[in-house]
């Protein structure tokens, strides 16, 4: 167990309305990512970051947003929620040596958008 | 550039039967390192390996097996006698600096 929360655990919201989705982790882990699962795409990094205010875009980064003011939170924001964002959302961390570090996963996101 | 390739995308067995999920990988980095995650029907991610470039002796952990060959680009998943807890979709991922690739994944059905 990696200490990774998310919430919230599931979500259902209308076309352009903002959502927040908030991972929260109590090990002091340096790096943090968000990924989406879709059938047939697998895991998508979207955004990660690898310190407090420190944060870089993933391969389908377009129509998101993330910040890290503390350690322990990463918050993915879509400002105005799409159809197409319709996903499962992991959030997950670094943990380990350097140059053997694994990530792990938190228990994920399932949001819908109507 | 990067990619991982799970070309099985859905498997069905029979309880107690082998079988082997097939990972196929690109990279030009000369160090890296490849996992292999399991998503039971609950939904979560679970960690099952990690496997550094310069290391290719195959490794075992009681049913399950990772066979890594460098000159073939692979990291071959077996489970030796299936069981029905097994089923789940597996995920073959590659590091590339500090983010992970991931295939599209095993689904592994296994029947009483």
């Amino acid at each position: 167990d990696a200490g990774i929360t998310q919430s919230p655990r599931h979500k259902v919201t209308e076309t352009g309305t903002p959502v927040t989705l908030r991972c929260h982790q109590t090990e002091n882990h340096r790096y943090m990512y968000w990924y989406r699962q879709d059938p047939g795409h697998g895991l998508r990094l979207i955004h990660y970051s690898y310190g407090v205010k420190d944060t870089d875009k993933g391969e389908v980064s377009d129509g998101y947003s993330v910040s890290r003011s503390k350690t322990e939170d990463f918050l993915l924001t879509l400002e105005s929620a799409t159809s197409s964002q319709t996903s499962v959302y992991f959030c997950a961390i670094t943990s380990g040596r350097a140059g053997e570090d694994t990530q792990y996963f938190g228990p994920g996101t399932r949001l819908t958008v109507l | 550039a990067q990619k991982v390739t799970q070309a099985q995308t859905e498997i069905s067995v029979v309880e107690k039967e082998d079988v082997t999920l097939d990972c196929v990988y690109e990279t030009r980095d000369t160090t890296y390192y490849l996992f292999w995650y399991k998503q039971p029907p609950s939904g979560e991610l679970v960690f099952l390996i990690r496997r550094n470039s310069f290391d290719e002796q195959n490794e075992i952990s009681g049913r399950y097996s990772w066979n890594f060959q460098k000159s073939t680009s692979s990291f071959n998943f077996t489970i030796t006698a299936s069981q029905v807890v097994d089923s789940a979709v597996y995920f073959c991922a590659l590091r590339h600096t500090d983010k992970l690739i991931f295939g599209t994944g095993t689904r592994l059905q296994v029947f009483p």
